[in-house]
């Protein structure tokens, strides 16, 4: 069974571009969470969907960030216009269920580098 | 903000127990204990989790306090594999409007296993 997979695994961009991250859960897996781990910090939580519906986007920094996940499959990132504090790895994480029993799988993360 | 506080960094000899410590005196009667761990350039990674008994599976056992506010992460024969950030989480069990399934990562153990 493949796991989580995320692409690209890095991305250099420069300050003001846009970029696009994505997200492949588990196959059959509704809930896909998003995390990220800025410079120095700890992996904080960004938002949290069940099939297409953002269930929680209390971790979401600001408005140049936008998450979809249409169809309920595969999920997508966009930072726009990327500033340089966005520079971090993103993580992806599904699992079956949001209960305590329902782990967490999560994908290689994507290294974000904002020149 | 975290629930736990964790030392910042351990060794350990190839081949032996390593004994990770975790407080959480403020755990509420709903909350799990969680542990994961993230090793380098990789996704954290589900190991544990527990109430109030001690648990075990093939990775790692568990050790809760009875009182529950501290517990013990114990990996009985640390291979050089093991060398990790690992992650003492708290995390409600209940599903509810305030509680999506998000895990909060605090700074994390950096288990170093030498030869």
């Amino acid at each position: 069974e493949a796991g989580v997979t995320q692409f690209p695994s890095h991305s250099v961009i420069e300050k003001g571009q846009t970029v696009t991250l994505r997200c492949d859960p588990i196959s059959g897996h509704d809930n896909l969470y998003w995390y990220r781990r800025v410079m120095g910090k700890e992996i904080k939580f960004l938002l949290h969907f069940v099939k297409e519906s953002k269930q929680d986007e209390s971790g979401m920094p600001n408005n140049r960030f936008l998450a979809e996940r249409t169809g309920g499959t595969y999920s997508t990132l966009k930072v726009q216009p990327a500033e340089l504090e966005d520079s971090g790895v993103y993580f992806c994480a599904s699992s079956s269920g949001p209960r305590v029993y329902n782990e967490q799988f999560f994908g290689p993360g994507t290294r974000l580098t904002v020149l | 903000d975290a629930k736990t506080t964790q030392p910042t960094s351990m060794d350990c000899a190839e081949g032996r127990a390593a004994n990770l410590p975790c407080n959480h005196s403020t755990i509420s009667g709903n909350e799990y204990v969680y542990w994961y761990r993230q090793i380098h350039s990789q996704g954290p990674q589900y190991i544990i989790h527990g109430l109030k008994n001690n648990e075990t599976n093939e990775m790692a056992s568990l050790i809760i306090t009875e009182d529950r506010k501290s517990s013990t992460l114990i990996l009985p024969h640390a291979t050089l594999r093991d060398t990790a950030v690992y992650y003492c989480i708290v995390r409600v069990a209940l599903y509810g409007s305030s509680n999506t399934g998000k895990l909060i990562f605090g700074q994390g153990t950096t288990l170093q296993v030498k030869p």
